[in-house]
């Protein structure tokens, strides 16, 4: 069936470093990949995603990137700051032929930026 | 604000009642997805509405069912609830029900079983 594997459960980085998480997926139809920060006790908030004819995607210093033949996605922050600190969520999702789009989600990271 | 609105943001009650969730889109979205959140199962997808009409359904639970209305807004019932549906509810939209829209989230709805 559908799955998102999502690694590392917890991060923990100093300020100013960068962070990456890693994501596979496992339904080779799958072909749009966005990427949530929550924050304690609120909503998901999407923060970059990419489809499945991009190898990569930059906004500031967020960035994601796709190898569709090994099925992984990555998110990358660079020069971390502690408003980082926050559970992302991977997500991946195929429209199924313009039906839908519903997600299937990885796990979570914790990241916890250092001052 | 993502401009998805969820009522009510808490609602504490026992087992065995029923309760509705209801959710109400951004403007101009015409799907709407309900999720749930606990700390053990992490955010699944429940089901999936498009102007009206079911159009996909995850894992949910036969207790539990959802209608979107005309004018867009949706509710998620749960009923014969037990303690293991204590969670987080969200809501999300989008435009359209393929095409990989992005979708935004509600606030959520807190849900505690007692």
């Amino acid at each position: 069936g559908e799955n998102v594997e999502q690694h590392p459960s917890t991060l923990s980085v100093q300020e100013g470093d960068s962070a990456v998480i890693k994501c596979t997926y496992s339904d080779s139809a799958s072909n749009y990949f966005p990427w949530y920060k929550q924050e304690l006790g609120k909503r998901p908030q999407l923060i970059i995603d990419i489809r499945s004819n991009v190898g990569e995607k930059k906004d500031q210093r967020i960035a994601v990137t796709l190898n569709k033949t090994a099925k992984h996605f990555s998110l990358h922050i660079t020069e971390t700051q502690p408003e980082d600190s926050a559970v992302y969520f991977c997500a991946a999702s195929s429209n199924y032929g313009g039906a839908t789009n519903k997600l299937i989600f990885g796990t979570g990271t914790l990241l916890a930026v250092q001052p | 604000d993502s401009g998805v609105t969820q009522t009510p943001k808490h609602l504490i009650t026992a087992t065995g009642q029923r309760v509705t969730l209801r959710c109400s889109p951004r403007s101009g979205d015409l799907s709407v997805y309900w999720y749930q959140q606990s700390l053990d199962q992490g955010l699944q997808f429940l089901i999936q509405y498009y102007n009206g009409e079911e159009r996909a359904k995850g894992n949910i639970l036969e207790r539990f069912s959802a209608q979107q209305f005309p004018d867009l807004h949706s509710e998620l019932n749960l009923s014969s609830l037990e303690l293991g549906d204590s969670a987080l509810y969200f809501c999300a939209s989008s435009e359209s029900s393929g095409g990989n829209q992005p979708q935004h989230f509600g606030d959520g709805t807190r849900l505690s079983i007692l």
